[in-house]
């Protein structure tokens, strides 16, 4: 069975520029996050999708990030502008959908963003 | 609203020793409780997860964890530290589908 698939792995811009992630979750998954994790931090939820609706975004600095998953399968991550603070890894993850109990995330490489 | 605490951000082993990391947990709710290993430049992969049923808990590469209501800790052991244990742990409690990481903890391991 086929992982998390991210990409790209890795990506340098300069503030105020924008960027996109991509992340094609786990065939049947229904449950899709995104994370940030900053240098020697645990991840942070930034935004939880159940199919393409958006179950959770109360952390996603709406300003400057967006996030979509339109046929309920893969999903893009955007900042724009990016600033110096969003350098980190954006981490995506997939889970199947249950009606009770809760499931294991599975999580893609990353991407490692650095603002300069 | 839950909350996880791993204490020691950095442990060191030596190659045989037994290995703990600590994992203290804040819920709400009855708790689902999770160790991911992260290896350098990848993504978080699953060590083990506890759902309510036994509360000794085994995962892969042998490691275990034992879920303690009353001392509301997870910690992580391993009998034997192998070189290819170095690495970044993070604990992490769930409730509704929705997971809370701890800071982690990166563990060495010496020759």
């Amino acid at each position: 069975e086929a992982g998390v698939a991210q990409s790209p792995r890795y990506k340098i811009i300069e503030k105020r520029q924008s960027v996109a992630f991509w992340c094609n979750p786990i065939s049947g998954h229904a449950t899709l996050y995104w994370y940030q994790q900053i240098l020697g931090q645990g991840p942070k939820l930034l935004i939880q999708f159940q199919n393409n609706g958006v179950v959770d975004d109360s952390q996603l600095p709406k300003d400057r990030f967006s996030a979509e998953r339109l046929k309920g399968v893969d999903s893009t991550l955007k900042i724009q502008p990016a600033k110096l603070e969003d350098s980190a890894v954006y981490l995506c993850a997939s889970s199947p959908h249950g009606t009770s109990g809760i499931f294991a995330q599975y999580f893609g490489p990353g991407t490692r963003l650095t603002v300069t | 609203a839950q909350s996880v605490t791993q204490l020691g951000s950095h442990v060191s082993v030596s190659e045989g020793a037994l290995v703990l990391l600590r994992c203290n947990y804040s819920s709400s709710v009855p708790p689902y409780l999770f160790w991911y290993v992260q290896y350098p430049n990848q993504g978080l992969q699953l060590l083990l997860k506890y759902t309510s049923a036994a509360t000794l808990v085994k995962g892969i590469n042998g490691f275990e964890a034992e879920f303690k209501k009353s001392e509301t800790s997870f910690h992580l052991t391993k009998p034997s530290a192998h070189m290819s244990d170095a690495a970044e742990y993070f604990c992490a409690v769930g409730a509704g589908n929705m997971l809370t990481f701890g800071g982690g903890t990166r563990l060495m391991v010496k020759p």
